[in-house]
């Protein structure tokens, strides 16, 4: 079965700064890995997915991640923060559901407070 | 706009009432979802419609009944909740053809309180 740990429930970081949110996957296949944005009030909206492929992608908002079969690691990443970008972050993967709907499994969710 | 709408964004019921909540997509996708969202925990997917068949129920109280009457729609009934049941409940669709490539579009969710 495929899961998701996001390690850090929490991050904070400054204007400017550079962003990381750590995504580890688990999966018995080849995984399709998702980044989504919840902004507060709000549902989740894609940010980036990878599915095959270049294994740097870049999604909204000047964010990217990078796909790490080696590692297992599906990280978030943006050069530099800005305050619009204060909101949870949600990495899934998919599951080998049953024919014609695929389920995601999403990861606890982290997040990112930036500070002035 | 996301191409899914839910209604009503909030509602708070007490724990005698019926009442449903509503999803509604425009985007030609042919399946949808009802994920639980609550405090400090992950995502609960709750029912999967793939369709308009149920496919999945993940062990679901049966105080929450799911209907989907077509492609475009999508409902949850709720009677008889717990103040547990509060939660930010999120409809979500997608298109899919073996795997989601394309990811679900989620809908701004409803707020529901029990009390």
């Amino acid at each position: 079965a495929q899961s998701v740990t996001q390690l850090g429930s929490h991050v904070s970081v400054s204007e400017g700064a550079l962003v990381l949110l750590r995504c580890n996957y688990s999966s018995s296949v080849p995984p399709y890995l998702f980044w989504y944005v919840q902004y507060p009030n709000q549902g989740l909206q894609l940010l980036l997915k990878y599915t095959t492929g270049a294994t740097l992608v870049k999604g909204i908002n000047g964010f990217e991640a990078e796909f790490k079969k080696s590692e297992t690691s599906f990280h978030l990443t943006k050069p530099s923060a800005h305050m619009s970008d204060a909101a949870e972050y949600f990495c899934a993967v998919t599951h080998a559901g049953i024919q014609g709907a695929q389920k995601l499994v999403f990861g606890q969710g982290t997040r990112l407070t930036i500070n002035p | 706009e996301t191409g899914v709408t839910q209604t009503p964004r909030h509602l708070v019921m007490g724990m005698t009432n019926k009442k449903s909540l509503k999803c509604e997509q425009h985007l030609g996708h042919n399946a949808m979802y009802w994920y639980k969202q609550s405090a400090k925990k992950p995502l609960e997917l709750m029912f999967v419609y793939s369709l308009e068949e149920r496919v999945e129920n993940n062990s679901v109280p049966s105080r929450f009944s799911p209907e989907c009457p077509n492609s475009s729609h999508l409902f949850l009934h709720l009677h008889t909740l717990q103040p547990e049941d509060s939660a930010l409940y999120l409809c979500a669709s997608s298109q899919e053809t073996g795997r989601p490539l394309y990811g679900y579009t989620f809908g701004s969710g409803t707020r529901l309180t029990v009390v």
